[in-house]
């Protein structure tokens, strides 16, 4: 059964950094590639990053380039988003999601996590 | 970025009813398009990919259809479980984006 779990999240101040991780299991890790999906309280999904399966491709939403880095260790069946510079407009639920069997980065999500919550406020 | 938009916003159905939702690309997508299911409290889940090809373990009446900029969602007959807000997702191109969701809400 493919697991997702997501963590890392919490209360932060505007313009301190947080790390989140998220811990697979049930699938073979390095055959897929892996993204972070957000959600802030009560609006729609948004895509934030994702990372091929060898990490040779990677891209990042508008809204989070230059602030964000999406890593993986494969070894430990890890996926990473490091986050810098956080700002009030960052505050969402923060999804871990699976990419299909294949190469490409540009992917559809077929398995979720249930969520890790990111608070940016004073 | 390619805007994807829903329609309707909100959508009203009886139980057993059909429930058709669509969803437009600001430019083409080919079958590059995935639909999600989400319920409250819930992360989404993958109904279709491939713009008609249903996930794993989703049930028949769920259909997808469409190509290029045009695609719709169909329940053929509504369930009290399929209740809840339905996104589509264009993976034509970075950045992957999403629509605004449909809220299929009880009549």
């Amino acid at each position: 059964e493919v697991q997702l779990v997501e963590s890392g999240g919490g209360l932060v101040q505007p313009g301190r950094s947080l790390r989140l991780s998220c811990a697979a299991s049930g699938f073979t890790f390095d055959d897929y590639a892996m993204h972070w999906v957000r959600q802030a309280p009560g609006k729609g999904l948004e895509w934030v990053s994702g990372i091929s399966w060898n990490s040779g491709s990677i891209g990042y939403a508008d809204s989070v380039k230059g602030r964000f880095t999406i890593s993986r260790d494969n070894a430990k069946n890890s996926l990473y988003l490091q986050m810098n510079s956080l700002r009030a407009e960052d505050t969402a639920l923060y999804y871990c999601a699976k990419g299909p069997l294949g190469p490409t980065t540009v992917t559809s999500f077929d398995y979720w996590g249930q969520g890790t919550l990111v608070t940016v406020s004073s | 970025e390619i805007v994807m938009t829903q329609s309707p916003a909100t959508l009203s159905v009886s139980p057993g009813e059909r429930a058709t939702l669509s969803c437009r690309a600001s430019q083409s997508v080919s079958s590059n398009l995935a639909w999600y299911q989400q319920k409250p409290g819930q992360a989404p889940r993958l109904l279709i990919y491939g713009a008609s090809t249903r996930a794993t373990g989703i049930p028949a009446r769920f259909s997808g259809s469409g190509s290029g900029t045009e695609f719709t969602l169909t329940i053929s007959s509504l369930q009290s479980e399929d209740f809840a807000v339905y996104y589509c997702q264009q993976y034509n191109n970075w950045p992957l984006t999403f629509g605004q969701g449909t809220k299929v809400e009880i009549k």
